[in-house]
């Protein structure tokens, strides 16, 4: 089926340390894999994307990698800031268009 | 920049009563899509429109909801008869018909009482 797990479900780190979240997808699963942020009270909001024909990006102290082999693709936050707090969601877009989300990470930056 | 935009912001409604939510989508935009996102939770897929005709819906999607796209630029989300657990955010998104982001409404916060 259409299907994306993310874990952990909660992250807590000290600031400036790494965070890492990871997400699986299944097969049917097309070729663009978004990253969304969602602050407390507003509307999820593209951070980050990745398409099947590259393994990594990155956009300062974000990036994306995607194994298709495994089907799993991960969000890296480096230097992490109390800013980086809020919920990040994955989501992968299958071949109808369709978009489905991973349960979301809920990402705590203790100053 | 164009955005999607959503009314209300917030919708209080009695149990068993009928509401609407209405977005409009940017523009150029020809996919379709509502979540919702009960409070804490995952966002999770209502239904996709594509063409003027639902292109997906999951099991959270029964009976009672309903969409349409009546003139060019507005689309709504119908639940015909509210239940307590309808109570949640409800976000609308649209896409462009490439392999892009979908972007969100604000979204409409639902409270059933």
């Amino acid at each position: 089926g259409e299907n994306v797990e993310q874990h952990p479900s909660t992250l807590s780190v000290q600031e400036g340390d790494s965070a890492v979240i990871k997400c699986t997808y299944s097969d049917s699963a097309s070729n663009y894999f978004p990253w969304y942020k969602q602050e407390l009270g507003k509307r999820p909001q593209l951070i980050i994307d990745i398409r099947s024909n590259v393994g990594e990006k990155k956009d300062q102290r974000i990036a994306v990698t995607l194994n298709k082999t495994a089907k799993h693709f991960s969000l890296h936050i480096t230097e992490t800031q109390p800013e980086d707090s809020a919920v990040y969601f994955c989501a992968a877009i299958y071949n109808n268009n369709d978009m489905r989300f991973g349960a979301g990470t809920r990402l705590t930056v203790k100053p | 920049e164009p955005e999607v935009t959503q009314t209300p912001s917030h919708q209080v409604t009695q149990m068993g009563q009928e509401v609407i939510l209405r977005c409009v989508p940017i523009s150029n935009h020809l996919y379709f899509y509502w979540y919702r996102q009960i409070l804490g939770q995952k966002v999770e897929f209502l239904v996709s429109f594509y063409n003027n005709e639902i292109s997906e819906k999951s099991e959270i999607f029964d009976d009672q909801f309903s969409v349409e796209r009546p003139d060019g630029s507005n689309f709504t989300l119908k639940i015909r008869s509210t239940k307590l657990e309808d109570s949640a955010m409800y976000f609308c998104a649209s896409k462009p018909p490439v392999e892009t982001e979908a972007f969100f409404g604000q979204g409409t916060r639902l409270t059933v009482v």
